[in-house]
């Protein structure tokens, strides 16, 4: 079974623009959460996503959204960017069962 | 709120030289605690999940434990390729507001030397 995808691998963007992230998860799986990664803060949970619907979300401004198409494929856009979001951005599906499943991540680095 | 400490921050081992890492966790109605592996550069590979007190996993030289409070995760006889950060995380069992979302510890970073 393929795991998590997630593309692009790497991004360099720099303050004010926007960037979109995807996420494609295992095959089976409806529940996409995804996750910013930083050295100071470490793993902190941005939003979950299950048929298409927001279940939850974390403490991020309104700048970081996302949404979830038909195939439960997911991608999380993150407008008018800042130099602090520069972060690895992991997400993770998962099935009825609680274990979360993890992609490479996409490292992307605001100048 | 929920939280997760991991000790210690890092842990330096000889090949061979068994040890402990421990995972201290606040929840409100623990749905299930996981640990996670992750090398530099890639993303948290799953290596266990607990769900109740008293629980014990095993998976080559890894073995996790749970009590009401904090879960261990024992490695005994490590070797160099088990050099890697190892992450503890929780998942509430409090409706809408746990949906999908795990707490993570800021994780132990682990070096195994030869």
């Amino acid at each position: 079974k393929a795991g998590v995808t997630q593309t692009p691998r790497y991004l360099i963007k720099t303050r004010g623009q926007q960037v979109t992230l995807s996420c494609s998860p295992i095959s089976g799986h409806r529940s996409v959460s995804w996750y910013q990664q930083t050295p100071g803060q470490g793993l902190q949970f941005l939003f979950e996503y299950f048929s298409e619907t927001q279940r939850n979300k974390g403490n991020f401004p309104g700048r970081f959204s996302g949404r979830q198409f038909s195939n439960s494929r997911s991608e999380m856009n993150v407008s008018t960017l800042e130099l602090g979001d520069s972060a690895l951005y992991l997400c993770a599906s998962s099935s009825e069962v609680y274990e979360q499943f993890f992609g490479p991540g996409t490292r992307l680095t605001v100048l | 709120e929920d939280q997760v400490t991991q000790s210690p921050e890092a842990l330096r081992l000889q090949e061979g030289e068994s040890s402990s890492l421990n995972c201290s966790y606040t929840v409100s109605g623990l749905r299930g605690l996981f640990w996670y592996r992750q090398d530099p550069g890639k993303g948290p590979e799953f290596l266990f999940t607990l769900y109740s007190a008293g629980e014990e996993k095993e998976k080559e030289r890894l073995k996790a434990t749970l009590t009401k409070k904090e879960s261990f995760l024992h490695i005994t006889a490590p070797k160099p390729e088990d050099s890697a950060t190892y992450l503890c995380a929780v998942q509430a069992g409090a409706g809408g507001t746990s949906y999908g979302k795990l707490t993570f510890g800021q994780g132990t970073i682990l070096t195994v030397h030869p």
